[in-house]
């Protein structure tokens, strides 16, 4: 059963970057049937796609964030990794990375992630 | 940029059936999935594709994409069914989702 597991840094200060990590176990990150995506939701609020890889490094992201998000995979280690910069407390938010599966150019996420609270203060 | 519109909140008697839409610009066009989140939890898909279940989805849940707005059907709503519900949607290589409906059961 594929499992997904976020860390890093509960607090992070503004301008300063945040950087998360998904690990994925019970499945190889290497799938060629697969994407690897970022979601977030700040407190009380509804979900926010931030960007997606696949794993040959393939990236693409939501314009509103794009100039500040960067999204890697290591696939040796079977994870993928999220840097956020400049950021504010606007970005204080539950992350969640999870799987998106694609079938004839539709995808949907699936598995979750338990998700990870980052705050953002100094 | 797309635009989803779901209600706030639905309310459900126990044993009756809920409704939960999601509007939107031609979504019948599009690829719609529905994703459930109970509190302090992660969401879980419930439906993809318009009207597809995920293994282990009761046949309970169903959907329907058609003309501005796609619907979540449950039937024989549960007391464990209350959650907030996304629609998601596909729009410009963007992914973008519903506000997110409350469903409570009576």
């Amino acid at each position: 059963q594929l499992q997904l597991q976020e860390s890093g840094p509960g607090l992070v200060k503004p301008s300063e970057t945040l950087s998360l990590t998904c690990t994925v176990s019970g499945g190889s990150i290497s799938s060629s049937s697969y994407y690897w995506g970022w979601i977030r939701q700040p407190p009380g609020k509804g979900l926010e796609w931030i960007g997606s890889i696949y794993y040959s490094g393939s990236t693409y992201y939501n314009p509103s964030l794009k100039s500040r998000v960067t999204i890697s995979v290591d696939t040796s280690k079977n994870q993928f990794s999220l840097k956020l910069s400049s950021v504010t407390a606007a970005d204080t938010a539950v992350y969640y990375c999870a799987r998106e599966s694609y079938d004839n150019r539709v995808n949907w996420f699936d598995p979750w992630g338990q998700g990870t609270l980052v705050t953002v203060s100094s | 940029s797309y635009e989803l519109t779901q209600p706030l909140s639905v309310s459900v008697a126990l044993g009756q059936t809920a409704r939960i839409t999601c509007g939107g610009n031609n979504i019948g066009s599009k690829n719609v999935h529905w994703y459930q989140q109970k509190p302090g939890q992660a969401p879980v898909l419930v439906i993809y594709r318009d009207s597809n279940r995920p293994s282990g989805i009761p046949e309970r849940f169903s959907g329907s994409n058609s003309g501005n707005t796609a619907t979540l059907t449950i039937s024989r709503a549960q007391a464990g069914d209350e959650a907030d519900y996304y629609c998601q949607v596909w729009d410009s290589s963007t992914a973008v989702f519903g506000g997110g409906t409350k469903l409570t059961v009576l």
